[in-house]
């Protein structure tokens, strides 16, 4: 158990509907991270954030949005789901800086 | 644009033989951390070595050395000793924390198999 708990972990939904993913980091850590994985694109980062704050943004879809709540759990919305959709998601936290980086186990969505 | 580049897709090496995965990478930054990160079927990422890129000597870690070349821009990975459990997809990383942000870039990966 890396610390980092990401739910679900298997996710299968209809194209143009909407769902959430959710990520709860590793105690004390205040950085979230998600992360794309898909065949084609490979591990593409989406968005930090940092206490709550969005610190930067990737290569995130405008249907994608996040947030990083109060309790520092982060929760990642996916609206108008396409077939193209379909990847792993990963969520990593860190207290700051580059190191002590930890990955969840992420959620597989499949998009039908 | 920071880009990472791992040319060999698949390598497979003999079980208790030594392998070499290949990463290049480019960037204008001065300051910036290198990792080779695996992920095993269990799709998990877990981190194998890292390097700071102030730091001229290559970093250890047990079986898993690295040889990085800043002027190359190079960061190959050597595993010695080959185990069946080194079997993984393989990712070369780096953050170059320019912008305040500590994101990681990866490469496509290099998927290993070790042969019994």
């Amino acid at each position: 158990d890396s610390g980092v708990t990401q739910t679900p972990k298997h996710l299968i939904t209809a194209t143009g509907q909407r769902v959430t993913l959710r990520c709860s980091p590793r105690s004390g850590d205040l950085s979230v991270y998600w992360y794309q994985q898909s065949l084609d694109q490979g591990l593409q980062f989406l968005i930090q954030y940092y206490n709550g704050e969005e610190r930067a943004k990737g290569n995130i879809l405008e249907r994608f949005s996040a947030q990083q709540f109060p309790d520092l759990h982060s929760e990642l919305n996916l609206s108008s789901l396409e077939l193209g959709d379909s990847a792993l998601y990963f969520c990593a936290s860190s207290v700051s800086g580059p190191y002590g980086y930890t990955f969840g186990s992420g959620t597989r969505l499949t998009v039908v | 644009a920071q880009t990472v580049t791992q040319s060999q897709p698949e390598m497979s090496v003999q079980e208790a033989e030594t392998v070499t995965l290949s990463c290049t990478y480019d960037t204008s930054e001065n300051n910036y951390y290198l990792f080779w990160y695996k992920q095993p079927p269990s799709r998990q990422m877990i981190l194998v070595i890292r390097q700071e890129a102030y730091k001229q000597q290559n970093a250890t870690e047990n079986r898993f050395s690295v040889n990085f070349q800043k002027a190359a821009k190079s960061f190959s990975l050597k595993i010695s000793d080959s185990q069946l459990g080194d079997t993984a997809m393989y990712f070369c990383a780096f953050i170059a924390p320019g912008a305040g942000s500590y994101q990681l870039t990866f490469g496509k990966g290099t998927k290993l198999s070790v042969i019994p």
